[in-house]
Protein backbone atom coordinates (compact mmCIF):
# COMPACT_ATOMS: atom_id res chain seq x y z
CA UNK A 1 0.00 0.00 0.00
CA UNK A 2 1.28 3.39 -1.03
CA UNK A 3 2.49 5.70 1.57
CA UNK A 4 3.34 9.12 1.27
CA UNK A 5 5.32 11.20 3.93
CA UNK A 6 6.67 15.13 3.76
CA UNK A 7 8.96 16.12 6.26
CA UNK A 8 8.73 18.67 7.90
CA UNK A 9 5.08 19.00 9.23
CA UNK A 10 5.94 22.77 9.86
CA UNK A 11 8.82 25.41 9.08
CA UNK A 12 9.50 28.84 9.56
CA UNK A 13 12.26 30.75 7.78
CA UNK A 14 13.52 34.48 6.89
CA UNK A 15 12.67 35.83 3.71
CA UNK A 16 15.27 35.37 1.24
CA UNK A 17 16.32 31.96 2.33
CA UNK A 18 16.32 29.00 -0.46
CA UNK A 19 14.74 26.19 1.00
CA UNK A 20 13.76 22.39 0.50
CA UNK A 21 10.68 20.41 1.30
CA UNK A 22 10.77 16.90 1.21
CA UNK A 23 8.86 13.75 0.27
CA UNK A 24 8.92 9.91 0.02
CA UNK A 25 7.00 7.08 -0.77
CA UNK A 26 7.37 3.73 0.12
CA UNK A 27 6.11 2.32 -3.41
CA UNK A 28 8.73 3.25 -6.29
CA UNK A 29 6.43 2.23 -9.09
CA UNK A 30 4.64 5.53 -9.51
CA UNK A 31 3.21 6.97 -12.79
CA UNK A 32 3.64 10.22 -11.85
CA UNK A 33 4.02 13.10 -8.39
CA UNK A 34 2.26 16.27 -8.15
CA UNK A 35 3.05 19.04 -5.95
CA UNK A 36 0.58 21.60 -4.99
CA UNK A 37 -0.49 24.73 -2.51
CA UNK A 38 -2.95 24.96 -0.41
CA UNK A 39 -3.48 28.82 1.51
CA UNK A 40 -6.13 28.67 4.49
CA UNK A 41 -9.71 27.45 3.45
CA UNK A 42 -8.69 27.63 -0.36
CA UNK A 43 -8.11 24.92 -2.78
CA UNK A 44 -5.04 23.24 -3.43
CA UNK A 45 -3.20 25.00 -6.61
CA UNK A 46 -0.78 22.90 -8.82
CA UNK A 47 2.74 23.94 -8.58
CA UNK A 48 4.67 21.27 -10.49
CA UNK A 49 3.61 17.43 -12.23
CA UNK A 50 6.99 15.03 -12.78
CA UNK A 51 6.28 12.01 -14.79
CA UNK A 52 8.41 9.06 -14.13
CA UNK A 53 10.35 9.15 -16.87
CA UNK A 54 11.58 12.77 -16.06
CA UNK A 55 14.28 13.45 -13.17
CA UNK A 56 12.87 17.06 -12.54
CA UNK A 57 10.93 20.55 -13.52
CA UNK A 58 11.14 23.92 -13.03
CA UNK A 59 9.08 27.24 -12.53
CA UNK A 60 9.77 30.40 -11.56
CA UNK A 61 11.82 29.93 -8.06
CA UNK A 62 10.31 26.50 -7.77
CA UNK A 63 12.11 22.96 -8.26
CA UNK A 64 10.99 20.04 -8.16
CA UNK A 65 13.52 16.74 -8.69
CA UNK A 66 12.10 12.88 -8.50
CA UNK A 67 14.13 10.07 -7.54
CA UNK A 68 12.07 6.97 -8.02
CA UNK A 69 14.23 4.19 -6.93
CA UNK A 70 15.29 5.93 -3.94
CA UNK A 71 10.87 6.90 -3.29
CA UNK A 72 12.06 10.70 -2.89
CA UNK A 73 11.30 14.21 -4.57
CA UNK A 74 12.21 17.25 -3.02
CA UNK A 75 10.73 21.24 -3.43
CA UNK A 76 12.98 23.43 -3.94
CA UNK A 77 11.59 27.25 -3.28
CA UNK A 78 14.51 29.65 -4.02
CA UNK A 79 14.68 33.21 -1.99
CA UNK A 80 11.79 32.37 -0.31
CA UNK A 81 8.87 35.41 0.42
CA UNK A 82 6.34 35.63 2.72
CA UNK A 83 3.64 35.00 -0.08
CA UNK A 84 5.32 31.77 -0.01
CA UNK A 85 3.28 30.65 3.03
CA UNK A 86 1.27 27.88 2.52
CA UNK A 87 0.94 24.71 2.84
CA UNK A 88 2.97 22.42 0.37
CA UNK A 89 1.04 19.13 -0.09
CA UNK A 90 2.96 16.16 -2.70
CA UNK A 91 0.90 13.51 -4.03
CA UNK A 92 1.76 10.16 -6.53
CA UNK A 93 -0.40 8.08 -8.99
CA UNK A 94 0.54 4.38 -9.53
CA UNK A 95 0.69 2.94 -12.85
CA UNK A 96 -2.70 1.66 -13.56
CA UNK A 97 -4.49 3.42 -11.17
CA UNK A 98 -6.07 7.15 -11.48
CA UNK A 99 -6.06 8.02 -7.43
CA UNK A 100 -3.71 9.81 -5.92
CA UNK A 101 -2.13 9.19 -2.78
CA UNK A 102 -1.33 12.88 -0.60
CA UNK A 103 0.89 13.46 2.25
CA UNK A 104 -0.10 15.37 5.09
CA UNK A 105 1.61 18.43 3.64
CA UNK A 106 4.08 20.97 5.14
CA UNK A 107 3.07 24.11 6.34
CA UNK A 108 5.64 26.63 5.63
CA UNK A 109 5.92 30.38 7.00
CA UNK A 110 7.79 32.95 5.33
CA UNK A 111 8.91 35.74 7.70
CA UNK A 112 9.38 39.14 6.38
CA UNK B 1 -8.88 27.56 -20.33
CA UNK B 2 -10.06 24.72 -17.92
CA UNK B 3 -12.45 26.34 -15.18
CA UNK B 4 -13.66 24.02 -12.08
CA UNK B 5 -16.61 25.26 -9.50
CA UNK B 6 -18.32 23.96 -7.00
CA UNK B 7 -20.90 25.20 -4.77
CA UNK B 8 -21.86 25.92 -2.44
CA UNK B 9 -18.80 27.62 -0.97
CA UNK B 10 -20.05 27.32 2.90
CA UNK B 11 -22.94 25.17 4.13
CA UNK B 12 -23.75 24.60 8.01
CA UNK B 13 -26.45 21.72 8.04
CA UNK B 14 -27.97 19.81 11.13
CA UNK B 15 -27.43 16.25 11.61
CA UNK B 16 -29.62 14.16 9.60
CA UNK B 17 -30.68 16.77 6.87
CA UNK B 18 -29.78 15.53 3.60
CA UNK B 19 -26.83 17.11 1.07
CA UNK B 20 -25.79 17.77 -2.27
CA UNK B 21 -22.37 19.55 -3.32
CA UNK B 22 -21.98 20.18 -6.72
CA UNK B 23 -19.03 20.33 -8.81
CA UNK B 24 -18.78 21.21 -12.73
CA UNK B 25 -15.93 21.89 -15.04
CA UNK B 26 -15.52 23.63 -18.00
CA UNK B 27 -12.93 23.70 -20.87
CA UNK B 28 -12.30 20.19 -20.87
CA UNK B 29 -14.01 16.71 -22.35
CA UNK B 30 -14.48 13.51 -20.48
CA UNK B 31 -12.11 14.80 -17.55
CA UNK B 32 -11.61 12.17 -14.37
CA UNK B 33 -12.84 13.61 -11.46
CA UNK B 34 -12.74 13.58 -7.95
CA UNK B 35 -14.16 14.43 -4.35
CA UNK B 36 -12.01 14.47 -1.14
CA UNK B 37 -12.90 15.58 2.09
CA UNK B 38 -10.11 17.40 4.28
CA UNK B 39 -10.54 17.00 8.21
CA UNK B 40 -9.21 19.78 10.14
CA UNK B 41 -5.41 18.64 10.92
CA UNK B 42 -5.75 16.08 8.72
CA UNK B 43 -4.07 15.17 5.21
CA UNK B 44 -6.59 14.94 2.12
CA UNK B 45 -8.89 12.05 2.07
CA UNK B 46 -10.34 10.61 -1.40
CA UNK B 47 -14.22 9.69 -1.13
CA UNK B 48 -14.76 8.68 -5.08
CA UNK B 49 -14.08 9.21 -8.50
CA UNK B 50 -15.43 8.82 -11.39
CA UNK B 51 -13.68 7.87 -15.53
CA UNK B 52 -16.89 8.37 -17.20
CA UNK B 53 -20.35 8.85 -17.25
CA UNK B 54 -22.70 6.99 -14.66
CA UNK B 55 -18.73 5.36 -13.54
CA UNK B 56 -18.76 5.63 -9.99
CA UNK B 57 -15.72 3.88 -8.06
CA UNK B 58 -16.14 4.35 -3.98
CA UNK B 59 -12.71 4.45 -1.78
CA UNK B 60 -14.41 4.87 1.45
CA UNK B 61 -17.62 3.02 3.01
CA UNK B 62 -19.78 5.76 4.70
CA UNK B 63 -23.26 7.71 4.17
CA UNK B 64 -22.00 9.79 1.38
CA UNK B 65 -22.76 8.44 -2.38
CA UNK B 66 -21.68 10.46 -5.97
CA UNK B 67 -23.41 10.62 -9.50
CA UNK B 68 -21.82 11.67 -12.45
CA UNK B 69 -25.09 12.56 -14.60
CA UNK B 70 -23.35 14.74 -17.30
CA UNK B 71 -19.52 14.08 -18.96
CA UNK B 72 -18.64 17.47 -16.70
CA UNK B 73 -20.69 17.57 -13.46
CA UNK B 74 -20.07 15.76 -10.55
CA UNK B 75 -22.14 15.48 -7.07
CA UNK B 76 -21.74 14.37 -3.62
CA UNK B 77 -25.11 13.47 -1.60
CA UNK B 78 -25.83 11.62 1.80
CA UNK B 79 -29.25 11.04 2.86
CA UNK B 80 -28.67 11.88 6.62
CA UNK B 81 -25.79 13.64 7.71
CA UNK B 82 -23.53 12.73 10.36
CA UNK B 83 -21.03 14.96 13.01
CA UNK B 84 -18.22 13.53 11.57
CA UNK B 85 -19.12 14.61 7.89
CA UNK B 86 -18.13 18.11 8.56
CA UNK B 87 -14.89 18.87 6.49
CA UNK B 88 -13.64 20.86 3.72
CA UNK B 89 -15.17 19.09 0.57
CA UNK B 90 -12.93 19.67 -2.48
CA UNK B 91 -13.59 18.48 -6.57
CA UNK B 92 -10.89 18.17 -8.84
CA UNK B 93 -10.62 16.94 -12.21
CA UNK B 94 -8.13 14.99 -13.68
CA UNK B 95 -6.17 14.78 -16.74
CA UNK B 96 -6.99 11.40 -18.62
CA UNK B 97 -3.43 11.75 -20.46
CA UNK B 98 -1.01 13.43 -18.01
CA UNK B 99 -3.35 12.46 -14.55
CA UNK B 100 -2.52 16.05 -13.59
CA UNK B 101 -4.68 16.66 -11.33
CA UNK B 102 -6.78 20.38 -10.74
CA UNK B 103 -8.43 21.33 -7.70
CA UNK B 104 -12.44 23.49 -6.92
CA UNK B 105 -12.21 25.81 -4.32
CA UNK B 106 -13.58 24.09 -2.15
CA UNK B 107 -16.99 23.37 0.25
CA UNK B 108 -16.44 24.35 4.18
CA UNK B 109 -19.18 21.95 5.54
CA UNK B 110 -20.18 21.82 8.88
CA UNK B 111 -22.86 19.55 10.87
CA UNK B 112 -24.42 20.70 13.97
Amino acid sequence: KQEVTQIPAALSVPEGENLVLNCSFTDSAIYNLQWFRQDPGKGLTSLLLIQSSQREQTSGRLNASLDKSSGRSTLYIAASQPGDSATYLCAVTTSGTYKYIFGTGTRLKVLA
Amino acid sequence: SQTIHQWPATLVQPVGSPLSLECTVEGTSNPNLYWYRQAAGRGLQLLFYSVGIGQISSEVPQNLSASRPQDRQFILSSKKLLLSDSGFYLCAWGSTGTYEQYFGPGTRLTVT
